[in-house]
């Protein structure tokens, strides 16, 4: 079965400073991967998506991630923090792309950034 | 163009009522999913409807259903309401049933059972 495991529910970082959301997964087959970001009462965003092309996946708003199989990890980062990039961030895994949508999420991490 | 709107915004039930839960997807799009996201979890799949019928149902009991109308939008329909079934309930719509086509969420319906 698959899963997803985000390293730290809660992660901080200063405006200007690198982020490094990390996720780790199972998958017994190629997995399509998806960060996701949710801001408050809102529902969730896709920042990008893996799908077995590049391994280095960019995404909307400076975000990127690198698949590494031999790791079986999806990191996903940002060079430099915004005050605005504070929200909740989802790692998702999906091992049937082309049969039907169900996403298996981690618990999140949730980004603070201070000025 | 709109998002995928869903109704009502906030919800408070008792035990043992029941609930129906409404989604209109995104003009055009074909697919609605439902998920559960219980606070401080990640969502979790409960549905997908395709062109009205079922595609994919996740782990949940029986007293969950759903339903696809032939304008595509979608009802969630909790039956025996618990208090473990407080939670945010989001909706997504796509243009195909497959993750090669992208996502989009709504902003959820906040149901409060006590």
């Amino acid at each position: 079965a698959q899963s997803v495991t985000q390293l730290g529910s809660h992660v901080s970082v200063s405006e200007g400073a690198l982020v490094l959301l990390r996720c780790n997964y199972s998958s017994s087959v190629p997995p399509y991967l998806f960060w996701y970001v949710q801001y408050p009462n809102q529902g969730l965003q896709l920042l990008l998506k893996y799908t077995s092309a590049a391994t280095l996946v960019k995404g909307i708003n400076g975000f990127e991630a690198e698949f590494k199989k031999s790791e079986t990890s999806f990191h996903l980062t940002k060079p430099s923090a915004h005050m605005s990039d504070a929200a909740e961030y989802f790692c998702a895994v999906s091992d049937r792309p082309g049969g039907y949508n169900k996403l298996i999420f981690g618990a999140g991490t949730r980004l603070a950034v201070h000025p | 163009d709109a998002g995928v709107t869903q109704s009502p915004t906030h919800l408070i039930k008792t035990r043992g009522q029941h609930v129906t839960l409404r989604c209109s997807p995104i003009s055009g799009h074909k697919s609605v999913s439902w998920y559960q996201q219980v606070l401080g979890q990640g969502p979790q799949f409960i549905f997908q409807y395709y062109e009205k019928e079922e595609r994919g149902r996740g782990n949940f009991p029986d007293r969950f259903s759903a339903r696809q109308f032939p304008n595509y939008s979608s009802e969630l329909n909790v039956n025996a309401l618990l208090l473990g079934d407080s939670a945010l309930y989001l909706c997504a719509s796509s243009l195909e049933p497959d993750l090669r086509e992208k996502l989009f969420f709504g902003s959820g319906t906040q149901l409060s059972v006590l």
